[in-house]
């Protein structure tokens, strides 16, 4: 199986400051016929199913703010908030779907300092 | 739209059986391949598995899902089914089915249902 490991487990910013989540893979998702990074992100709000942020490792969804960034290849991966706002509280989940045997990261948790 | 809604008893007892459905209201389970995810209680999203469109599955290999999860599709009442067996405690948590795009990601999810396992 593939494990994803997600840096830090939690982090708080400040309103307006950036928020950087890293996302590690023990092996390379990174689909050669296609040239495509088989990773998702996805934003779970309290009380709330997650939400799909990012796909293809940097893909933003329609609807998803142009703050949220995805960047990275291969088996290393951020995301990136570039102005942390008060809804972007949550906790931010990678995934590949590089196997058919999904898998996801731990979660990171975003809170405002 | 498509939406989907996940129901079940809330509360399970260890070693029996838990069954859940997702009834999917605004388009067609045919259309589309699907997914259950739980949270388990304290922790990250753990994939269950996926059935396809035709009816085939596959689950999550991890010791702690392994054998114990079979997905099914009614497709007359537009519903799908998990079921768990052997339960324990450990499968304390919100389940979730969802709908897989085209691309192979998660692009719909339904609310969760909140499952309790406690003799």
């Amino acid at each position: 199986d593939i494990v994803l490991t997600q840096s830090p487990d939690s982090l708080a910013v400040s309103l307006g400051e950036r928020a950087t989540i890293t996302c590690k893979s023990s092996q390379s998702v990174l689909y050669s016929p296609n040239y495509k990074n088989h990773l998702a992100w996805y934003q779970q709000k309290p009380g709330q199913p997650p939400r799909l942020l990012i796909s293809w490792a940097s893909t933003r969804e329609s609807g998803v703010p142009d703050r949220f960034s995805g960047s990275g290849s291969g088996t290393d991966f951020t995301l990136t908030i570039s102005s942390l706002q008060a809804e972007d509280v949550a906790v931010y989940y990678c995934q590949q779907y590089y196997t058919t045997s999904w898998t996801f990261g731990q979660g990171t948790k975003v809170e405002i300092k | 739209q498509v939406q989907l809604q996940e129901s079940g008893p809330g509360l399970g007892k260890p070693s029996e059986t838990l069954l859940l459905t997702c009834t999917v209201s605004g388009g067609s389970i045919s259309e589309f391949h699907w997914s259950w995810m739980r949270l388990p209680a304290g922790e990250g999203l753990d994939w269950i598995g996926r059935i396809y469109r035709n009816g085939n599955t596959n689950y999550n290999p991890d010791p702690s899902l392994k054998g114990r999860v079979t997905l099914s599709v009614d497709t007359s009442r537009n519903q799908l089914s998990l079921k768990l067996n052997s339960l324990t405690a450990a499968d304390t948590g919100i389940y979730y089915c969802a709908r897989v795009s085209p691309s192979e990601t998660v692009d719909l999810w339904g609310q969760g249902t909140r499952v309790v396992v406690s003799s």
